[in-house]
């Protein structure tokens, strides 16, 4: 079983409205982390965004906020007041268990700002 | 900003040959990664290290791929010998973990883009 699936293989947005990517994730652990990070064109990788299993609140960084629903196994990355320099593959991670501190990545989501 | 750095950051070479991939995590960092990733198989781990020991490496062809880190500044994989199935992304990361249970991100270098004929 796929540990963590991100179903949308591309989204469209315009310039300045909000996207959400989707990702879900499956586990048993009740210690685990979820992660985001974007993937540029030019093939870096970059770390924007996470979230502890046992945290309260939904992470957030500047234009990134995480939509955690615990219940429902997800944690989608929303995307505020899009730019044209958000286009770029997204990936989420997860790492679980205790002793663990690996990361087992989705098959990301092509994002395409548009002006 | 620290950043994780790896050479070289393309390498093309003839199937046979050897190649080492190197990397220098971040200062201060206890753990470091290797990930490969295609287009098929998507990021895939190949090892880990934590305190320079060796934590996992089950993601690794072990008769071809090694992995080492000789001091805390110098991550270091090597194929020998290489194939044209190993063309592929190979990215180091690091981060800081105080215990094995912490949620710290990994930090990725830019990767080297390796490409065996």
């Amino acid at each position: 079983a796929q540990k963590i699936t991100q179903t949308q293989p591309g989204m469209f947005v315009q310039e300045k409205e909000a996207v959400t990517l989707d990702c879900t994730y499956d586990t048993s652990d009740p210690s685990y982390g979820l992660f985001w990070y974007k993937q540029p064109s030019s093939g870096e990788m970059i770390f924007l965004i996470y979230q502890g299993s046992y945290d309260q609140q939904n992470a957030t960084e500047g234009r990134y906020s995480l939509n955690f629903q615990k219940a429902r196994k997800s944690a989608n990355l929303v995307i505020s007041a899009s730019q044209l320099g958000d286009s770029a593959m997204y990936f989420c991670a997860m790492r679980e268990g205790r002793g663990f501190q690996k990361l087992v990545f989705g098959t990301g989501t092509r994002l395409l700002v548009s002006p | 900003d620290a950043r994780v750095t790896q050479t070289p950051r393309h390498k093309v070479t003839e199937m046979g040959q050897e190649v080492t991939m190197r990397c220098q995590p971040i200062l201060g960092h206890n753990t470091v990664f290797w990930y490969r990733q295609t287009m098929m198989q998507g990021l895939e781990l190949l090892a880990y290290f934590r305190n320079r020991a060796p934590l996992d490496d089950s993601g690794m062809p072990k008769d071809r791929f090694s992995a080492e880190m000789p001091d805390a500044t110098l991550a270091t994989l090597k194929i020998q010998p290489s194939e044209p199935r190993d063309s592929a992304v190979y990215f180091c990361a690091s981060g800081w973990a105080p215990d094995m249970d912490s949620n710290q991100p990994q930090h990725f270098g830019d990767g080297t883009r390796l490409s065996i004929l």
